[in-house]
């Protein structure tokens, strides 16, 4: 199985911040990443698919790079409502596992 | 607009099984691949496993953990998916959502508590 490691496992940040989230695959998964952003006690939500690409309705501030076996989440400028959990996970090949999440607290 | 609605969880003895329902609407249900995700109390996600259209083979994947125990079904006639769960653990306690296959839409989440 692929294993998907995340770092930091949690970060404080102010508002306005431009922070980026690393996420490093076991294996190559070319780019068949994606990020979810998790709030407390909500449904997790697909922000980012195919590494780079904006699901619909997500802010420009967050953007995806990457390819191979290290990926990146950026958020240019930190907004309050970004406080959550982000996971990054691999659609390369089944099992298509997750990250274990990063927690972005205000600073 | 997607609504996935997920029923069925509840509190289950160790060894005991349960099975998880998801209804679908808002979706040509036939054609989409669905996957179910697992979280455990204050943990991270966990893919459990997905299920394939029929016309794409209707073939399943599971994650490891739950290999062998759990089984991924679908009725395309009731736009409704399933989890069986056998064989349950404590370690299955947790909050399951059904998805959409690559995790676009995601229903509310059930909880599945496995304690005797």
């Amino acid at each position: 199985d692929i294993q998907m490691t995340q770092s930091p496992s949690s970060l404080s940040a102010s508002v306005g911040d431009r922070v980026t989230i690393t996420c490093r695959a076991s294996q190559s998964i070319s780019r068949y990443s994606n990020w979810f952003q998790q709030k407390p006690g909500k449904v997790p939500k697909l922000l980012i698919y195919g590494t780079s690409t904006l699901q619909s309705g997500v802010p420009s501030r967050f953007s995806g790079s990457g390819s191979g076996t290290d990926f990146t989440l950026t958020i240019s400028s930190l907004q309050p409502e970004d406080f959550a959990t982000y996971y990054c996970q691999q659609s390369y090949s089944p099992p298509y596992t997750f990250g274990q999440g990063t927690k972005l607290e205000i600073k | 607009e997607v609504q996935l609605v997920e029923s069925g969880g509840g509190l289950v003895k160790p060894g005991g099984s349960l099975r998880l329902s998801c209804a679908a609407s808002g979706l040509t249900f036939i054609n989409a691949w669905m996957s179910w995700v697992r979280q455990a109390p204050g943990k991270g996600l966990e893919w459990v496993g997905r299920i394939k259209s029929k016309s794409d083979g209707g073939t399943t994947d599971y994650a490891a953990p739950v290999k062998g125990r759990f089984t991924i079904s679908r009725d395309d006639s009731k736009n409704t998916l399933y989890l069986q769960m056998d064989t349950l653990k404590t370690e299955d306690t947790a909050v399951y959502y059904c998805a959409t296959g690559a995790l676009w839409d995601w229903g509310q989440g059930t909880l599945v508590t496995v304690s005797s």
